[in-house]
């Protein structure tokens, strides 16, 4: 069945440094990979996706890696700031399966200044 | 558009009792997900319809849980009868189209039972 592992499950760095985070899925029928940012108390909120045919992409300070064969995807963050504080999750989605919709374990970010 | 709407935002029952989480989605979107999110589990997909019809109900954690979709622009989340360990905030989320922008969440219910 469908899957989707993440780690770290915790994160801290300082304030101007990078931060990864790195999940695998398990069903290589998925074609797109989401990562949301969930701050407390707040529901998920989309900040970039990669389709299954691409291997990058970059907006600003965040860039998602695709790696298909290995059937792993990451998050770059650069530069981090107070304000990238959060849960971070991975996702993937399942459009042979009406456009499941699921999620990893999540990443609680800290940036610290 | 006023977006996914839940009701209500906050609801506190006793063990033993019935609770109904309700769910407007966006008009003209044609998928409607339902999530439970706690601290040890995540978010965990629960059931999920298109066109008004559960697609996979597999997430369901017991008997105890059941959701429906009447019409297009409703949906329900029962759980009879609530325990504490159903304790959670729960989603739901609407979707159009293709692509991860196509969904939406709406703010979510934080339910505790006690």
């Amino acid at each position: 069945g469908e899957n989707v592992e993440q780690h770290p499950s915790t994160l801290s760095v300082q304030e101007g440094d990078s931060a990864v985070i790195k999940c695998t899925y398990s069903d290589s029928a998925s074609n797109y990979f989401p990562w949301y940012k969930q701050e407390l108390g707040k529901r998920p909120q989309l900040i970039i996706d990669i389709r299954s045919n691409v291997g990058e992409k970059k907006d600003q300070r965040i860039a998602v890696t695709l790696n298909k064969t290995a059937k792993h995807f990451s998050l770059h963050i650069t530069e981090t700031q107070p304000e990238d504080s959060a849960v971070y999750f991975c996702a993937a989605i399942f459009y042979n399966q009406g456009g499941k919709l699921i999620f990893g374990q999540g990443t609680e970010l800290s940036v610290k200044p | 558009d006023a977006g996914v709407i839940q009701s209500p935002r906050h609801e506190v029952t006793e063990m033993g009792q019935e609770v109904t989480l309700r769910c407007k989605p966006i008009s003209g979107h044609n998928s409607l997900f339902w999530y439970r999110q706690t601290m040890m589990r995540g978010l965990e997909l629960l059931i999920y319809f298109n066109n008004n019809v559960p697609i996979d109900d597999s997430g369901m954690p017991e008997d105890r849980f059941s959701a429906k979709m009447p019409n297009a622009s409703f949906s329900t989340l029962k759980i009879q009868p609530s325990e504490p360990r159903d304790s959670a905030v729960y989603f739901c989320a609407s979707r159009s189209g293709t692509g991860a922008q196509g969904y939406t969440f709406g703010s979510g219910t934080r339910l505790t039972v006690v």
